[in-house]
């Protein structure tokens, strides 16, 4: 089965660092996600990125965090200055089309600020 | 408030006994909802969905999981359990016609006994 890349598998940050979360989805997918887990508490989505522009974000997802897909294969999420509270898990999805209702995650970021 | 509630944390079973997994959702229609499985430094794998129709839905790896609208419950179940199956399962809803967006529940850690 096709599979949703995700590097590195742990990052660790000082507390006020910038910091790149990477992630390839599957090659012939057109919608993107990352989701976090901070531990022990639920999955939480963060944005979706459709057409080169974000189609939903949620109130995660403040003006320290941005995302991009640089050159049509890569897909990231950089915070700007990383917070304690900004560790966690974050999962990368992805998604063929509209259509289609199956989400690919990949096995995600530990990201530690410390 | 949309919301996802799986109420065990944590569940122990021996390899071969049948096993349920629950989760209640509060949503203001019904909405798609999905059961997902997280192996071990893996990412998230789809295990079945419901969307309309048989309330009886099928998945991947023997689980199959019932809808029922009263108790706005989609319970998974299994009727063996294989030692693979240890993992972290969680359920989720997602609006209807859309993927977008998931709310997670915090997930059951299964644990199989031989």
């Amino acid at each position: 089965e096709p599979e949703v890349t995700q590097t590195p598998s742990h990052q660790v940050t000082q507390m006020g660092q910038e910091v790149i979360l990477r992630c390839v989805p599957i090659s012939n997918h057109l919608y993107f996600y990352w989701y976090r887990q901070i531990l022990g508490q639920k999955v939480e989505f963060l944005v979706s990125f459709y057409n080169n522009e974000i189609s939903e974000k949620s109130e995660i997802f403040d003006d320290q965090f941005s995302v991009e897909r640089p050159d049509g294969s890569n897909f990231t999420l950089k915070i700007r200055s990383t917070k304690l509270e900004d560790s966690a898990m974050y999962f990368c999805a992805s998604r063929a089309d509209r259509g289609e209702e199956k989400l690919f995650f990949g096995s995600g970021t530990q990201l530690s600020v410390l | 408030a949309q919301s996802v509630t799986q109420p065990d944390i944590h569940i122990t079973v021996s390899e071969g006994a049948s096993l349920e997994l629950r989760c209640n959702y509060s949503y203001g229609a019904t909405p798609y909802l999905f059961w997902y499985v997280q192996s071990p430094g893996q990412g998230l794998q789809l295990l079945l969905k419901y969307f309309s129709g048989d309330t009886l839905v099928q998945g991947i790896k023997g689980f199959e999981a019932e809808f029922k609208r009263s108790q706005s419950s989609f319970n998974l179940r299994k009727p063996s359990v294989h030692w693979s199956d240890a993992a972290e399962y969680f359920c989720a809803v997602g609006p209807p016609l859309s993927t977008d967006k998931l709310i997670f529940g915090t997930g059951t850690r299964l644990q199989v006994f031989p």
